[in-house]
């Protein structure tokens, strides 16, 4: 059964900091790895998404790498602002037969960024 | 990219009531999910809706309880039945084109069940 842990759980960085969120899976059978942003009370913002062939994607100042073998994802977000925090969310979409295509989900990191 | 309108965006209901949120899409789509995300969790799939067939559940979630309709490629409905507190939660509808593709979500529906 896929597993998706993060860490840290939550995170409180200056403003301007550079900084790394952690996503990892039990089970190296996917097909791709999606990181999102959730604010409070809200839906999902799709970040970015890392196909398993892939080792990394960037979109403006973030950063999103995939070690398929070892189960390990990464966030970096560099120069951090305070528009940044919410809550991010890493998602495995697993490989298989009897798979329809659904996402399973970390339990999230919450980012405060203080200015 | 796909935009995704999920109805209504908030609901206080009592327990006991039923309720039908709605999801649009503004691009004919395959695959079509509904998740829920309870206070202080992580979002957990309900099912998998395709139009045209009836809807596949996740373990520990039933048909009678969250019955769910895909009359065509860009809509759905997942109906909440028989409310109870625990079902306070945030429901979540979400589509994607294929397994190689990204994954879109609306703004959610914030359940309050009194």
């Amino acid at each position: 059964k896929q597993e998706v842990t993060q860490i840290p759980a939550a995170l409180s960085v200056p403003e301007g900091e550079n900084l790394v969120l952690n996503c990892s899976f039990t089970d190296s059978a996917i097909y791709n790895l999606q990181w999102f942003r959730q604010d409070p009370g809200k839906g999902l913002t799709s970040l970015l998404l890392i196909q398993s062939s892939q080792r990394e994607q960037t979109s403006g100042r973030l950063n999103a790498s995939l070690d398929k073998s070892s189960g390990r994802s990464t966030l970096y977000i560099a120069a951090s602002q305070p528009g940044d925090s919410a809550t991010y969310l890493c998602a495995v979409r697993p490989d298989g037969s009897s798979n329809t295509g659904k996402l399973i989900f970390g339990q999230g990191t919450t980012l405060q960024v203080k200015p | 990219s796909a935009v995704i309108s999920q109805k209504p965006s908030r609901d206080i209901c009592q327990r006991g009531t039923s309720l039908t949120i709605q999801c649009q899409v503004d691009s004919q789509v395959t695959m079509m999910f509904w998740y829920r995300q309870q206070p202080g969790q992580s979002l957990t799939l309900i099912a998998t809706a395709n139009q045209g067939s009836e809807a596949t559940y996740e373990s520990g979630f039933v048909i009678d309880k969250f019955p769910i309709s895909r009359p065509n490629l860009t809509f759905s409905t997942l109906t909440v039945s028989n409310m109870s507190p625990e079902d306070s939660s945030i429901y979540l509808c979400s589509v994607g084109q294929g397994m190689n593709t990204e994954a879109f979500f609306g703004q959610g529906t914030r359940l309050t069940v009194v």
